[in-house]
């Protein structure tokens, strides 16, 4: 079955960068998603990555994915206190048509300052 | 640009109970997708409707059914609430996928539910 698998917390401190590590199990899946939640709020939608990409950046964020071992990270440069908040992994859909996303239990990311 | 609109944003019910939760999506979008987020966990994906008809489930109970309208806002019902119910319901939105075009979803700010 899909499974994504997240650490709960990271802390970090400012102008330091954040590296947000994630798993993921199925292989057919299209997309793999970065999304930010904050305290009450919903799901705002960071950047994406297609399958056969290996790395993406924009502007202060680069996603890198490792296919082979099913790993993909966030890497957030310069980070700030508005960085503060719930990152989740998310893959889907799977090729060939709808698909819900699957999401893993979200990365608290702390701010030291 | 409107964004995902949901109402209402908050809302507290009572074991039994029926609940029905709106959602506009972004303009331009004809998919819409829900979720429940339960406290301390991810979105879990409970349907997703296309053209009027529910073309995905999750693994959800019978108790949870929706609705697409022809100007492609959805509803989502819950029947028989149960305490384990309260949760965040995020409703998405996304356009469907025309060949290799990409189908992300945008999220709403979601409605809680509580259950007494």
């Amino acid at each position: 079955g899909e499974d994504v698998e997240q650490s709960l917390f990271l802390s970090v401190r400012e102008g330091d960068s954040s590296v947000i590590n994630c798993t993921y199990t199925d292989s057919s899946s299209t997309y793999l998603y970065w999304y930010k939640q904050e305290p009450g709020a919903g799901l705002q939608l960071l950047t994406y990555i297609f399958s056969n990409m290996d790395m993406k950046q924009d502007q202060r964020l680069t996603v890198l994915l490792n296919k082979k071992d099913k790993h993909l990270s966030l890497r957030i440069a310069d980070t700030q206190t508005g960085d503060s908040a719930i990152y989740f992994c998310a893959e889907g859909p799977a090729g060939g048509g709808a698909d819900g996303l699957t999401f893993g239990k979200g990365t608290h990311l702390i701010i030291q300052p | 640009d409107a964004g995902v609109t949901q109402s209402p944003t908050h809302l507290i019910k009572t074991r039994g109970q029926q609940v029905t939760l709106r959602c506009s999506p972004k303009s331009g979008h004809d998919t819409v997708s829900w979720y429940q987020q339960a406290l301390g966990q991810g979105p879990q994906f409970i349907f997703q409707y296309y053209e009027e008809e529910e073309r995905q489930r999750g693994n959800f109970p019978d108790r949870f059914s929706g609705h697409q309208f022809p100007n492609y806002s959805s509803e989502l019902n819950v029947n028989a609430l149960l305490l384990g119910d309260s949760a965040l319901y995020l409703c998405a939105s996304s356009l469907a996928r025309r060949r290799a075009l990409q189908e992300t979803q945008y999220f709403g700010p979601g409605t809680r539910l509580l259950v007494l």
